[in-house]
């Protein structure tokens, strides 16, 4: 599975927006997007995923580079209960389903 | 409606003991997965069964670790001569077909072995 970096940490207030980064340089043709985030003490959710063109859902947005070799998950104005670990992973699309390959992920820290 | 629950929410165990996690999958999702997570990673995957047969089990790592889905629904996560590097949050997850690309994942089971 191609690897995703993520900076370790992030910080960001209540009502503005987080711009989540992740490079993917080894992104192959086949390969979609998937953001997952975790709670404390619960199990990973499932946020969004994207192939080539940008996607939006009622939790997030997900901005993808035009060589698709990074991409950005956007939380339009987080809120407390965002305070989460945030993964991005590369899921091979043509090989049904597959295991999650999970990384470090970005902590994400939202202040009051 | 319903999601993947997990049984039992913590497990204390003593080093070289047999332990049982139970995942009950949502209804009707076909396929299901074990991940265990150490403090402070990312989950690990271990398993993956479509229906009852496992069809990847590359992430096992040694023959200890044992998995089954006898009916293709509930799925138990066998641990035999418990180490103390066992220790781990162990996850579940469900999805309802083999390519949906959402998983859904459990509360996990706390294992603590001493």
């Amino acid at each position: 599975d191609a690897k995703t970096t993520q900076p370790n940490s992030m910080e960001s207030n209540e009502e503005e927006p987080v711009h989540l980064p992740c490079n993917h340089s080894t992104i192959s043709g086949t390969d979609y997007i998937h953001w997952y985030r975790q709670l404390p003490s619960q199990g990973p959710e499932y946020v969004i995923h994207g192939l080539t063109s940008n996607v939006n859902n009622r939790m997030a947005s997900l901005a993808i580079a035009e060589d698709r070799k990074s991409s950005t998950l956007i939380l339009h104005r987080a809120t407390l209960r965002d305070a989460a670990v945030y993964y991005c992973i590369l899921r091979d699309g043509a090989q049904g389903a597959q295991k999650l390959v999970f990384g470090q992920g970005t902590r994400l820290t939202i202040n009051p | 409606g319903a999601g993947v629950s997990q049984t039992p929410s913590n497990k204390v165990t003593e080093k070289g003991k047999y332990v049982e996690l139970r995942c009950d999958p949502i209804s009707g999702h076909t396929a299901l997965y074990w991940y265990r997570q150490s403090l402070g990673q990312g989950p690990e995957f271990l398993i993956y069964f479509q229906g009852t047969g496992a069809a990847d089990d590359s992430g096992l790592p040694n023959d200890r670790f044992f998995a089954v889905r006898p009916e293709g629904s509930v799925s138990t996560l066998k641990i035999q001569r418990t180490e103390r590097g066992d220790s781990a949050v162990y996850l579940c997850a469900s999805s309802s077909n083999p390519g949906q690309y959402e998983q859904y994942f459990g509360p996990g089971t706390r294992l603590t072995v001493t």
